[in-house]
């Protein structure tokens, strides 16, 4: 059974750094991409960021290029998304979810607040 | 960017009736395009891939077709279980979604 969990959200403010964690079982890891797809209210479904299985296949929407990062850690079945310089339009919960290009499977989620 | 425009914003359908959801591309998306269903406080899940092909679990009363820029998600008999708000997602050119249709009792 293929689980991803989320973690590392939370309140931060504007201009701040965050770094989201997201714990995948269930899988062969380094076989597959994975994607932060999030969800901001009114705003709708937006697909961050995706890694290749070996890393070496990395790709960034244009509103996230140069501020986040995603990485991760096959020895330890582990995907992150480094979030740096924060703006209110990036509240909204982050989705782990393994598959591309479409989503096969998706984390609970974790909610990032952006505020002062 | 391709932006998929859903439609209706809100759709009510009686129970055991079919369902007819739209999601027009603003640009070929050629058959690279997704269907999800979301229902509230869950994440979403996937329906459907490639415009018409079922993903693993998913009932034969899902389909999808359509390919360029019209496509169409019909559920061909409404179970109290498929009230949620669906969306579409193209991956033609990097990947976007639609704004949803919720799909709601009459």
């Amino acid at each position: 059974q293929v689980q991803l969990v989320e973690s590392g959200g939370g309140l931060v403010k504007p201009g701040g750094s965050l770094r989201l964690s997201c714990a995948v079982s269930g899988i062969t890891f380094s076989s597959f991409y994975m994607s932060w797809i999030r969800q901001a209210p009114g705003r709708g479904l937006e697909w961050v960021s995706y890694i290749s299985g070996g890393s070496t296949v990395i790709s960034y929407a244009d509103s996230v290029k140069g501020r986040f990062t995603i990485s991760r850690d096959n020895a330890k079945n582990l995907v992150f998304l480094q979030m740096n310089s924060l703006r209110a339009e990036d509240m909204a919960v982050y989705y782990c979810v393994r598959g591309m290009p479409w989503g096969a499977y998706w984390g609970q989620g974790a909610l990032v607040t952006v505020s002062s | 960017e391709i932006v998929l425009t859903q439609s209706p914003a809100t759709l009510s359908v009686s129970p055991g009736e079919r369902a007819t959801l739209s999601c027009r591309a603003s640009q070929s998306a050629s058959t690279n395009l997704a269907w999800y269903q979301q229902k509230p406080g869950q994440a979403p899940r996937i329906l459907i891939y490639d415009a018409s092909t079922r993903a693993t679990g998913v009932p034969a009363r899902f389909s999808g077709s359509g390919s360029g820029t019209e496509f169409t998600l019909t559920i061909s008999s409404l179970q109290s279980e498929d009230f949620a708000v669906y969306y579409c997602q193209q991956y033609n050119n990097w990947r976007t979604f639609g704004q949803g249709t919720k799909l709601e009792i009459k």
